[in-house]
């Protein structure tokens, strides 16, 4: 069981240069989010989706844009690179929190390290 | 939006000693989940707290959901050198599975 599968682990970008971080799951979650996570600060939601077809923003979605046509896949497009979005990014997937399933809180995928030169 | 304060920021302990953080809110939260960081990883569920004044254990493991339900406190007993890392809060407002607010986190670092 695989979980959450992120791709690339690592990747330099020049500024204005685009790229698609892509997401797997294989879980069947129904809920999947985009987090990112600067130094010395908590994860910031990007986006998120509540199943295949629906995505909303999160805290921070300026410069990023998503897509949700599977229930297994949800990648992070950013379109026009800038130093500020120099960070690691994280996805996630979740059931919903229903307590009396035992199920709670994300599984999250190891991370992708973006740099923006 | 809302925000969640952590403290520690960081701590040094020697290995054996048990460890204290909390986590505090202004706003009122219906879940709290406590995850660990481990470097160069994604972070990993701890504990996941439902209800005001519930106090739940994994292993060495200890949190408590705040009676007033704006804070949590995680406790680590006879802590060994695999407790290292960032140990984040996050607050859930509503009961659907959408979006949590992390902390900033607790750096811990165990001396041998």
């Amino acid at each position: 069981n695989a979980g959450v599968t992120q791709t690339p682990k690592f990747r330099i970008l020049k500024i204005g240069q685009s790229m698609t971080l892509q997401c797997a799951q294989d879980m069947n979650h129904n809920y999947m989010y985009w987090y990112r996570q600067d130094p010395g600060m908590g994860l910031k939601l990007i986006y998120y989706s509540v199943g295949a077809g629906i995505t909303d923003k999160g805290e921070v979605p300026n410069g990023y844009n998503v897509s949700r046509s599977t229930t297994e896949d949800f990648p992070l497009r950013l379109e026009l690179a800038a130093p500020s979005q120099t960070s690691v990014y994280f996805c996630a997937s979740s059931y919903t929190l229903y307590r009396d399933r035992g199920l709670g809180g994300y599984t999250f995928g190891s991370g992708t390290r973006l740099t923006v030169v | 939006g809302q925000q969640l304060n952590q403290s520690p920021q960081s701590m040094f302990i020697q290995e054996g000693e048990d460890v204290s953080m909390n986590c505090t809110s202004s706003s009122i939260f219906n879940t709290w989940l406590w995850y660990k960081q481990d470097p160069g990883e994604g972070p990993v569920l701890l504990i996941a707290l439902y209800k005001a004044g519930e106090l739940t254990s994994n292993g060495r493991l200890t949190a408590q959901f705040g009676i007033t339900r704006k804070d949590s406190f995680l406790n680590i007993s006879a802590s060994i050198p695999s407790d290292v890392g960032i140990y984040f809060c996050a607050g859930q407002l509503n009961n659907y599975g959408q979006n949590f607010v992390f902390g900033p986190g607790t750096r811990l670092s165990v001396l041998p």
